[in-house]
This record gives C-alpha cells, structure tokens and sequence, in this order.
C-alpha cells in the first residue's frame, strides 16, 4: 500500500511564527503536491514539485514556499503565518493514474 | 482554464435509496476524471477514474460513474446507499493531460444519510 504520512494531524500556531508541514512518502514517486481545502472551497493547489530540488508554483502560491531536499519528503512552509491560513493542508504523491493523499494537518493561527 | 462544477453542495438521502452526485467540466479536449471520497478528518480517497474507452466506469464501494461527452458531465451513482456513505465527495479533472499529474477538483458535495 502507497503511504503518505503528514507530521502532524493538528497543529496550532500564532501570528508571525515560521511553520514547517512535513510530508514523507515510501514510494519513491517524483511528483509531489500542497493542496489546501476550505470548506465551500474544495481543495486548491499551493506548489508542487516533480523532482528533488524543483518546485512549481500551484494557483494559490502566495505566501508559501516549499522544499524538497530528498526524493521522499516535501514541506510546506508558511514564512510568517496569518489567521487567513488557518486550513486544513493535504499532501499528495502522483502514483499510477491517480494521486495519493495523506490523512492531512488542520492548521490553526491565532 | 479548466473549471469542474459539483452543482449540488449538500445531499440528503435515505439509507437504501438511490444516489446520483453531479460533476460538470469545462475542458476542450477528452479529459481524465476522477471521482474522491473524504470521510470526515481523513485524506482523500479515489472512488474511480476515466481515462478512455467504455463510458461507464465502475469503483470501489458499489460507485460507478458515466461519462457523457454531449452534456460534459461526469456524474456518480449508487444504487443503494449505506450509512457509512456519509463523506464529502471531489471530482477532478486532469489539467496536464497526463493522468494525475495536475489536478483540478471540484467544490465538492457533502452527502448526509439518513438511517
């Protein structure tokens, strides 16, 4: 079975700190993704990357960045988190025909 | 831009009865679709896909979904809903035409059973 384990399941962070959303993948997929889901939303591609040390920019990029220093691991880092980024962030892998999806991390910022 | 329209945000169904979750897209060529199911505080799963060939395409967990070219819809079905069917539900189309490489979901529909 594909895996894709996210840090943590909920994490709660204040205005203007720095936080890292992990992603760790066991299948040694190239392709990786950030979405983030909002209610009445749906879920919105932040970046994603199709190799170590290569990123894209997704359609919501803004205020984002990302990392991908070896194959299996793709953060997800908010540079000074906002009250506006309190979601729930879902990483993917892009397996045979379909995308992966790990359990996810409901952020909040206070 | 590609867009997918899930018109329905909230369904409410007896357990037992019939379900139909509608799914329109706006792409110039033969798209991939596929179908997602989030059961609350989880990750996505996928349910079924289309990529070519037979219109009608069956899935996990008794779901199957029909491809119409004419009306650009993709919608799902089941014959008789259980409980457990009780989730939010995404579809999505590929963007880069290469399967599952980019993809664009849906607003999704949250689906409510009733015992």
């Amino acid at each position: 079975d594909v895996k894709v384990t996210q840090s943590s399941r909920y994490l709660v962070k204040r205005t203007g700190e720095k936080v890292f959303l992990e992603c760790v993948q066991d299948m040694d997929h190239e392709n990786m993704f950030w979405y983030r889901q909002d209610p009445g939303l749906g879920l919105r591609l932040i970046y994603f990357s199709y190799d170590v040390k290569m990123k894209e920019k997704g359609d919501i990029p803004e205020g984002y960045s990302v990392s991908r220093e070896k194959k299996e691991r793709f953060s997800l880092i908010l540079e000074s988190a906002s009250t506006n980024q309190t979601s729930m962030y879902l990483c993917a892998i892009d397996g045979t025909y379909e995308q992966y999806f790990g359990p996810g991390t409901r952020l909040t910022v206070t | 831009a590609q867009s997918v329209t899930q018109p329905d945000i909230h369904i409410t169904v007896s357990e037992g009865a019939s379900l139909e979750l509608r799914c329109n897209y706006s792409y110039g060529a033969t798209p991939y679709l596929f179908w997602y199911v989030q059961s609350p505080g989880q990750g996505l799963q996928l349910l079924l896909k289309y990529f070519s060939g037979d219109t009608l395409v069956q899935g996990i967990k008794g779901f199957e979904a029909e491809f119409k070219r004419s009306q650009s819809s993709f919608n799902l079905r089941k014959p008789s809903v259980h409980w457990s069917d009780a989730a939010e539900y995404f579809c999505a189309v590929d963007d880069s035409g290469a399967g599952s490489y980019q993809l664009t979901f849906g607003k999704g529909t949250k689906l409510s059973v009733i015992p």
